[in-house]
């Protein structure tokens, strides 16, 4: 199965500062590579996606970056605000076997500090 | 219904007795999907459904664990035996065509099991 490999597991950042974290995936047929975001007693909420077919993609203060020879993706966050702080999850879709699902990242915790 | 919808959002249960949780998805969603989700850790796979049948059972981790979905909708997730290694949030998710590219999965907000 796909394994997808996700660090660092906690990260602090000063408000205003650039929050960043990496993935690493295996091989996988399907090109679309999601972000969720997760506060404490919510379930994980779609943040940004990308498909490798274009390098980067912005939405506001978030960015994927994609580097599809080394089968890696991060998420940057610009100017990271206190209502950043949640856990982070990267995900890679598995398909094979008649099965489709995403497997997830253990999950980067942040912490923004004021 | 607008989101994924998950009841008990909270469930504590003696060790030994069996456990039901719900998960109604978006309405039109053909993929249903159960994750669990311990304390701290990351989301492990349990099994996905395509309608009614489950091509993929192969994340639930013992044969105390099943589940089931009816009507191409509502899914139940059976715990049985419970121990206190099952405590954990499970999570629902569903998508609308798993075969597309860009498929997005939404997620419920979980049932929080605590077996004590």
């Amino acid at each position: 199965q796909q394994q997808v490999k996700q660090s660092p597991q906690s990260l602090i950042v000063q408000k205003g500062g650039i929050s960043i974290i990496n993935c690493a995936y295996e091989n996988t047929a399907f090109d679309y590579f999601p972000w969720y975001q997760q506060f404490p007693g919510k379930g994980p909420a779609l943040l940004i996606a990308i498909r490798p077919d274009v390098s980067e993609k912005k939405e506001g203060r978030f960015t994927i970056s994609f580097n599809k020879s080394a089968k890696q993706f991060s998420l940057h966050i610009m100017d990271s605000q206190p209502g950043d702080s949640a856990t982070y999850f990267c995900a890679a879709p598995y398909s094979g076997a008649g099965s489709y699902q995403l497997t997830f990242g253990k999950g980067t915790k942040l912490s923004v500090i004021p | 219904g607008a989101g994924v919808s998950q009841s008990p959002s909270n469930k504590v249960t003696e060790k030994g007795k069996d456990v039901e949780l719900r998960c109604d998805p978006i309405s039109g969603h053909t993929a249903l999907y159960w994750y669990r989700q311990s304390l701290g850790q990351g989301l492990e796979f349990l099994i996905y459904f395509q309608g009614n049948s489950a091509p993929d059972k192969s994340g639930l981790p013992s044969d105390r664990f099943s589940a089931e979905r009816t009507g191409g909708s509502v899914s139940t997730l059976t715990i049985q035996r419970t121990q206190q290694e099952d405590s954990a949030v499970y999570l629902c998710a569903s998508s609308r065509n798993p075969r597309s590219s860009g498929n997005t999965i939404y997620f419920g907000e979980g049932s929080w099991l605590t077996v004590v």
